[in-house]
């Protein structure tokens, strides 16, 4: 069974450019979260998805940063016009409900954007 | 204040000691409560849940101490394999996790 996927696993992007970062649940997952990882710091929570709809998006940016679960596909987290602060670990996780409790949260691999 | 707190790191422990993590959390109303490992460059993994009456995974034990809003993890008879960073994770409520910035283990040979 493959676990949570994201690509790319490294993004270089210039000042100013778009990035996407992609990640698949575990199948049969409809629960996704996004956490970000600057060098030396925790993991802080950015948003937590269903299919097709934003359930909490507490830490996400208020400008520049967006994401999407939809129906079909994976989840998008998109940022616009990077500023060099956005270089960080960006880690998806999924869970087959609502995570805590006796649900466990599992982790992708992480994308490393760096902005030049 | 911050929500999840931890021990400073690093700590290095040679091979076989007992090393034990601290944390402590700001919410009261928090109901779970975990030990994530995260290698270097990896993503954190689950090593175990927290329960309140304190529970045991081989070389591994938690504890919880909902009145002082406190968590430890024990770790005996360390390997060179546990050399991580652990990450004490908090889920208050009906609200995402929320993790502590870590405690680095380096056991030496």
């Amino acid at each position: 069974n493959a676990g949570v996927m994201q690509n790319p696993r490294h993004l270089v992007r210039r000042r100013g450019q778009e990035a996407r970062l992609r990640c698949s649940p575990v199948k049969g997952h409809s629960h996704v979260y996004w956490y970000r990882q600057l060098p030396e710091e925790g993991l802080k929570f950015m948003v937590y998805l269903q299919k097709e709809n934003i359930i909490d998006e507490s830490g996400m940016p208020k400008e520049r940063f967006s994401a999407e679960f939809p129906k079909e596909g994976p989840s998008i987290l998109r940022i616009q016009q990077v500023v060099r602060g956005d270089s960080a670990a960006y880690f998806c996780a999924s869970s087959p409900t609502v995570a805590g409790l006796n649900n466990e949260q599992f982790f992708g691999p992480g994308t490393r954007l760096t902005v030049l | 204040r911050k929500e999840v707190e931890q021990d400073p790191g690093p700590f290095n422990v040679p091979e076989g000691a007992t090393v034990a993590f601290n944390c402590t959390y700001s919410n009261s109303a928090s109901q779970s409560f975990f030990w994530y490992r995260q290698d270097c460059r990896k993503e954190p993994k689950l090593l175990m849940s927290v329960y309140s009456s304190g529970n045991e995974d081989g070389r591994f034990t938690a504890q919880l101490n909902r009145a002082s809003q406190y968590i430890s993890l024990l770790i005996r008879d360390s390997k060179l394999s546990d050399s991580a960073t652990y990450l004490c994770v908090v889920k208050p409520g009906n609200t995402p996790l929320v993790f502590g910035k870590g405690t680095r283990l380096s056991v030496i040979a």
